[in-house]
């Protein structure tokens, strides 16, 4: 049984581009989280999409922007990239709203230069 | 400020001693989730307790959960090297199901 998919794992890009980050489910799970984790901190919540909507946003600007497919499937876009922006995003999945646990992915590392 | 304040946030002891973790809050949680991350790996999943009291025990680790649901703690007992890794105390706020807030998390190093 496959886990939460992210790809790709690794990313570099420039200051000021754009940058689209992928993430598959784990089975049997509707609704997916989006974490950024600088180094040596824990994950920051980013947003939550469950049903097509963005159900709850952390704080983080509108530069972070994100979409869930009837698949489930989720995609994380991030515009105008700073240089801060540069961190572990994570991907987490989970069914019943995440009370009892969340499934992470292996995350993708943004270096922003 | 961090909502959940984990304790300590570096730990390194020798193979075979025990260790405890603590994780703190001023808020009320509806659950909470321990997870361990290893370098250049999402956080998985170690155990999650619900009811304020509540005590679970996985093998050499004990998980508990503060009767008013504000506090935790994860004791390993005879910690071994596979033990090492980064400790994250996460939770749903009560009231808030949608959103996991984490601890800073407590890097634990287990010496052969």
């Amino acid at each position: 049984d496959a886990g939460v998919t992210q790809s790709p794992t690794h990313l570099i890009k420039t200051r000021g581009q754009q940058v689209t980050l992928r993430c598959s489910p784990k089975s049997g799970h509707d609704t997916v989280s989006w974490y950024q984790q600088a180094l040596g901190q824990g994950p920051q919540f980013i947003f939550q999409y469950y049903e097509e909507e963005e159900r709850q946003r952390g704080n983080f600007p509108d530069r972070f922007s994100g979409h869930q497919f009837p698949n489930y499937s989720s995609e994380l876009n991030v515009n105008a990239l700073l240089l801060g922006d540069s961190a572990l995003y994570l991907c987490a999945s989970s069914s019943v709203r995440g009370v009892l646990g969340y499934t992470f992915g292996s995350g993708t590392r943004l270096t922003v230069v | 400020t961090q909502l959940l304040e984990q304790s300590p946030q570096f730990l390194s002891i020798q193979e075979g001693e025990n260790l405890t973790v603590y994780c703190n809050s001023s808020s009320v949680f509806s659950s909470l989730q321990w997870y361990r991350q290893e370098p250049g790996e999402g956080p998985v999943l170690l155990v999650t307790v619900v009811t304020g009291g509540e005590v679970k025990k996985l093998k050499r680790l004990t998980f508990q959960f503060g009767d008013a649901r504000k506090d935790s703690s994860l004791h390993i007992t005879a910690a071994q090297p596979g033990d090492t890794g980064l400790y994250l105390c996460a939770g749903p706020r009560y009231g808030n199901d949608y959103k996991l807030s984490f601890g800073a998390g407590t890097t634990v190093t287990v010496r052969a």
